[in-house]
């Protein structure tokens, strides 16, 4: 069945970097872009950007771009958020969602923690 | 790109039905007809409900429907089950995908 796989919850302290990654089965990948979405604690669903999974050309949201950086390793179906130089506000659950152009296919969501 | 405006909260009692509205602007929803809905329990992934305005996905209730007038896009949920207690999310996104953006949420409470 189609599914993406996400890693585990990450702890990381004000400054340190972090990289999330999606594992996607049961499809194309390449077929597919894939979003990438923030959920701040108590928060609503806010769209990052997404990746062309065949060209790697990647889309930032505003709010979204410097930090954030979207890749891929189509040899094993993974896409990976990395974020760089964290905050205390990045703390959040990340989501990475199939799109067509919809989100119809999401990922457990992975919980990243910046605390000192 | 500013959220989509949603009530913060709805209600509705089982057997009852409920609309939940996703407003925008001329430049958004009034343009483009690629509205999706999304239902999310308290600790789980979203999932999508519809999508291009009125589409159910394969395995979604027919309970659940969208409309669009104007700049204003709705999800009506009828015959409410204490189960449909989530948050729901409008997203609007763009037929080239340069742009998505999601409304603010609102809390369905079935009392």
């Amino acid at each position: 069945q189609v599914q993406l796989v996400q890693s585990g919850s990450e702890l990381r302290k004000p400054g340190a970097s972090v990289k999330v990654s999606c594992k996607a089965s049961g499809y194309t990948f390449t077929r597919y872009a894939m979003n990438w979405v923030r959920q701040a604690p108590g928060q609503g669903l806010e769209w990052m950007g997404w990746i062309n999974t065949n060209t790697g050309n990647p889309t930032y949201a505003q709010g979204f771009t410097g930090r954030f950086v979207f890749s891929l390793d189509t040899a094993v179906n993974m896409a990976y958020l990395q974020i760089s130089s964290l905050r205390a506000d990045d703390t959040a659950i990340y989501y990475c969602a199939r799109n067509n152009p919809y989100m119809d296919v999401w990922g457990g969501g992975t919980t990243v923690t910046v605390s000192s | 790109q500013s959220a989509l405006t949603q009530p913060a909260s709805v209600s509705g009692s089982p057997g009852q039905s409920v609309t939940i509205s996703c407003s925008g602007t001329s430049s958004d929803i009034g343009a483009y007809n690629f509205v999706s809905w999304y239902q999310q329990h308290p600790g789980k992934a979203p999932k999508v409900l519809i999508y291009d305005v009125t589409n159910r996905p394969s395995g979604v209730s027919s309970r659940f429907s969208g409309s669009k007038s104007g700049n204003t896009a709705s999800l009506t949920i009828s015959g409410l089950q204490a189960e449909d207690e989530a948050d729901y999310y409008c997203c609007l996104y763009t037929s080239t995908n340069t742009l998505m953006v999601f409304g603010g949420g609102s809390k369905l409470t079935v009392l």
